[in-house]
């Protein structure tokens, strides 16, 4: 198993670029989620996702998008892109139900807004 | 809701000494909670859980957490470390049917040779 990939690692973009952050898992995971990673924050969860064609907000979903069309793939998009938006992006997928399950975590984005 | 609060920013430690990272939580729920540990430039991954029962739980790298629910507290120790620990470590709780977890800020473990 690949576990969970992201791409792309890393990304620069001038501020008003639109893009889209992809994420996939080949554990048939129905849950799935994005956070995003910053210097004394912590992680902090954008959106998620309990199974296919079902999403809900975070913490801070506010200028990204998600859908999911399948059980693999939760791409996160980012519709206008601001400075704010530089972190570093980790998607996350795990089974669904029980809150023991652990999330396995894919190696991350690095994303620079200019 | 839950939170997580990490008081060590940073901890800087000899190499073989001992170490703790601390970790308190709250919630009004029982709570699972989760030791991650992040090397640098990669994603997160679990170094121990605390589910239900022995409230000492174990990590094959010699890392142990105690689970305290009087103090609310989940600090992670291990009596001596190498230089391959130095990494950052995220304390974590989550609860009821859900999946959302909650993760603290973070502790930067330095091991010092």
């Amino acid at each position: 198993n690949a576990g969970v990939t992201q791409t792309p690692k890393f990304q620069v973009l001038k501020t008003g670029q639109s893009m889209t952050l992809q994420c996939a898992q080949d554990m048939n995971h129905e849950y799935m989620s994005w956070y995003r990673q910053d210097p004394g924050m912590g992680l902090r969860l954008i959106h998620y996702s309990v199974g296919a064609g079902i999403t809900d907000q975070g913490e801070v979903p506010n200028g990204y998008n998600v859908s999911r069309s399948t059980t693999e793939d939760f791409p996160l998009r980012l519709l206008s892109a601001a400075p704010s938006q530089t972190s570093v992006y980790f998607c996350a997928s795990s089974y669904y139900g029980l809150a023991d399950y652990e999330q396995y975590f894919g190696p991350g984005t690095r994303l620079t807004v200019t | 809701a839950q939170s997580v609060t990490q008081l060590d920013s940073q901890v800087p430690v000899f190499e073989e000494a001992p170490v703790e990272l601390r970790c308190n939580y709250s919630s009004s729920v029982s709570v699972y909670l989760f030791w991650y540990v992040q090397y640098p430039n990669q994603g997160l991954q679990l170094l121990l859980k605390y589910l239900s029962g022995s409230t000492l739980v174990e990590s094959i790298n010699g890392f142990e957490a105690e689970f305290n629910k009087s103090q609310t507290s989940f600090h992670l120790r291990k009596p001596s470390v190498h230089i391959s620990d130095t990494a950052e470590y995220f304390c974590a709780v989550s609860a009821g049917t859900g999946n959302q977890f909650y993760f603290g800020t973070g502790t930067s473990l330095t091991v010092i040779p």
